[in-house]
């Protein structure tokens, strides 16, 4: 089993869908998580951490499920702005390197 | 602007050259990762500093790559002798690690295309 995987997608949604996407970890250890937004040939920058009583940020939800060992982002109202790849990022443990999902792709049309 | 950067944006060379990328972090940030980027995939870790100190290294990292902070500031990569399958999004972050793992903050990225 992959350290994180991630459904690559493509979502495509029509604008003010909500759309959810999942990212498992095999490592139950893991102590860190967060998403991560990527656009097109740039670098990935930080959307959310994710907390173990899960979080929200204006249309975005964040979840955290240790004992089935997956994250969620659920994404309400979707915007044309929101098309990007979405990367979950788990710290392996303790601290050390942060593994990263292959991403999922999100497409939202007019 | 006191974010990560990274220099420079785009190398091109020839197989079997060797090449070096730099990266300063955010001033404060007190780890600094380098990652790889292809095409439809994830950033694929390849090592870390804390501070001065290399604590961890990909299997991905051949001995023909090599990484340095030689103060804590600043860090290189270095690739010897490149091959074709070396072309690829080089990524560096920095984060502020203390009673708790703060989020990286990405550079701009080098790619490197490897003819």
């Amino acid at each position: 089993r992959k350290e994180v995987e991630q459904d690559p997608g493509p979502f495509n949604v029509p604008e003010g869908a909500t759309v959810a996407f999942n990212c498992t970890y095999s490592n139950s250890a893991s102590q860190s998580f967060f998403w991560y937004r990527q656009d097109c040939r740039k670098e990935p920058k930080l959307l959310m951490s994710v907390y173990s009583s899960g979080n929200e940020d204006g249309r975005f939800t964040a979840q955290l499920n240790r004992a089935s060992q997956y994250i969620s982002l659920l994404i309400r109202d979707s915007k044309l702005s929101d098309s990007a790849t979405y990367l979950c990022v788990i710290f392996n443990q303790a601290g050390t390197a942060l593994i990263f999902g292959k991403g999922t792709t999100l497409s939202v049309s007019s | 602007d006191t974010g990560v950067s990274q220099d420079p944006r785009h190398k091109i060379t020839k197989r079997g050259q060797n090449v070096t990328f730099r990266c300063d972090p955010i001033s404060e940030h007190n780890r600094l990762y380098w990652y790889r980027q292809t095409l439809g995939q994830g950033p694929e870790f390849l090592t870390y500093f804390q501070n001065e100190a290399q604590l961890e290294k990909s299997r991905l990292l051949s001995d023909r790559f090599s990484a340095e902070r030689p103060k804590g500031s600043f860090s290189t990569l270095e690739i010897q002798r490149t091959e074709q399958g070396d072309s690829a999004m080089y990524l560096c972050a920095s984060s502020l690690v203390g009673l708790r793992l703060g989020p990286l903050h990405f550079g701009n990225g080098t790619r490197l295309t490897v003819t």
